[in-house]
């Protein structure tokens, strides 16, 4: 069984630019969540989808980020304009059906704002 | 609201060993599972053994168990016969479930342990 899948694996970009990263989940999974895990910590979720809708962006910086799951499969995390910050790791996970089901993770798209 | 607790930033442990990491949360919930994910240098997040708090026994994967103490709010990750392969950070994290709700939180992560195997 394939496991989540994320391109690009690496991104270096000027603040003030944009950036989009592509998840595709595990086949048959309806959760798909995105994480932002700075150097150091423990990944911290950006928001999660139920098929196609949002369950939860109460942490997404909404005035930069975006994300989109327009057909219950693929998910796209864009941040525009991009700020120091956002440097960090953005994984993708998926899951079964959420609650407390296992979360697996993508290998991750390491940003580097320069 | 969870917290999740790992008090140990690094540890060494010699190959073949057992090692033992430390997690120790907190929550309200009356339901609630507990994860250990593995992240090697790569980057990627690998999950190794879950628990949950009903769970009558502790949870085993291979060299991997939970050492599971409910009253004590521990959920320690034992890794039998150590390998060198083993060096990577290791995260704790948990999800609850609300009592009123019975909707899901997020997947709260500890700081993490980063564990060196020597020869």
């Amino acid at each position: 069984e394939a496991g989540v899948a994320q391109s690009p694996r690496y991104k270096i970009i000027e603040k003030r630019q944009s950036v989009a990263f592509w998840c595709n989940p595990i086949s048959g999974h309806a959760t798909l969540y995105w994480y932002q895990q700075i150097l150091g910590q423990g990944p911290k979720l950006l928001i999660q989808f139920q098929n196609n809708g949002v369950v939860d962006d109460s942490q997404l910086p909404k005035d930069r980020f975006s994300a989109e799951r327009l057909k219950g499969v693929d998910s796209t995390l864009k941040i525009q304009p991009a700020k120091l910050e956002d440097s960090a790791v953005y994984l993708c996970a998926s899951s079964l059906d959420g609650g407390l089901g296992t979360q697996y993770f993508g290998p991750g798209t390491r940003l580097l704002v320069l | 609201a969870q917290k999740i607790t790992q008090t140990q930033p690094g540890m060494f442990v010699q190959e073949k060993e057992a090692v033992t990491l430390d997690c120790t949360y907190d929550t309200s919930d009356p339901s609630y599972g507990l994860f250990w994910y593995k992240q090697p240098s790569s980057g990627e997040m690998i999950f190794l053994i879950y628990q949950g708090s009903y769970d009558q026994q502790n949870a085993t994967e291979g060299r991997y168990s939970l050492n599971f103490q409910k009253a004590r709010k521990s959920a320690n990750l034992v890794i039998s016969a150590s390998q060198l392969g083993d060096s990577a950070m290791y995260f704790c994290a948990m999800i609850g479930v609300f009592r009123w709700t019975g909707t899901a939180s997020k997947l709260t992560f500890g700081t993490g342990t980063r564990l060196q195997v020597t020869l």
